[in-house]
């Protein structure tokens, strides 16, 4: 089965409204990154974020690692904010990165 | 500071060609990856360097995809002879480590084959 479950798959939200976005890992993790990714862009590190919560202006991620789950919290949304976002975990037992498949975001007027 | 550089950007090649796509990593960075994004399959990890030394191959890509690192600047992927299932967007990244640091990608390279 799949190590990181993201979810929800797609989002569409108002330009203001709050977005919840999850991360779920199969197995136990050292950390986890979370990445942004414009459409025909390539990916940029938006949080590494081993645990604890951490922010950056109207991002916030909370990693708890021992319920092996991380968020990511957009607060007023705005249309820049739309592109698709990634998780991705380091597990423990040494491999490299694990991806998640990823949740499209899409804020509109 | 430069970041991951790739290239080329686009390209388009002919079935059975061999092509070879071409990354910089951050100067200072001792960790590089090469991914393969699709929208079917997402990220796939092709190769992993540390200090130039290969320390993962990707498995399933061993038969037509070679990675190189000559040097702790310049890293290579070839694929030979592509197959039109290749056709995808190729992703360079490096980081200082793999168990401390951020993943920094390069802006990929697209790569279309006929």
């Amino acid at each position: 089965g799949q190590q990181v479950q993201q979810s929800p798959t797609s989002l569409v939200l108002q330009e203001g409204e709050n977005a919840e976005l999850q991360c779920n890992f199969s197995t136990s993790l050292n950390s986890m990154q979370w990445f942004y990714q414009r459409p025909g862009g390539s990916l940029i590190s938006v949080f590494y974020n081993p645990s604890g919560t951490k922010q950056s202006g109207r991002l916030t991620s909370t990693t708890v690692i021992k319920e092996r789950r991380s968020s990511l919290h957009i607060s007023s949304s705005q249309i820049t904010d739309s592109g698709t976002y990634l998780c991705a975990m380091e597990p423990s037992s040494g491999q490299k990165l694990v991806f998640g498949q990823g949740t499209i975001l899409k804020v509109y007027l | 500071d430069a970041g991951v550089t790739q290239t080329p950007r686009h390209e388009v090649a002919e079935k059975g060609q061999t092509i070879i796509l071409k990354c910089e990593p951050v100067s200072g960075h001792n960790d590089l990856f090469w991914y393969r994004q699709t929208k079917i399959q997402g990220l796939e990890l092709l190769s992993y360097f540390r200090s130039k030394s290969l320390m993962e191959d990707g498995g399933a890509f061993k038969d037509r995809f070679k990675a190189e690192m000559l040097n702790s600047s310049f890293s290579t992927l070839k694929i030979q002879p592509t197959e039109p299932k290749d056709s995808a967007v190729y992703l360079c990244a490096s980081s200082l480590t793999t168990n401390t640091g951020q993943l920094y990608f390069g802006e990929g390279s697209k790569l279309t084959v006929l």
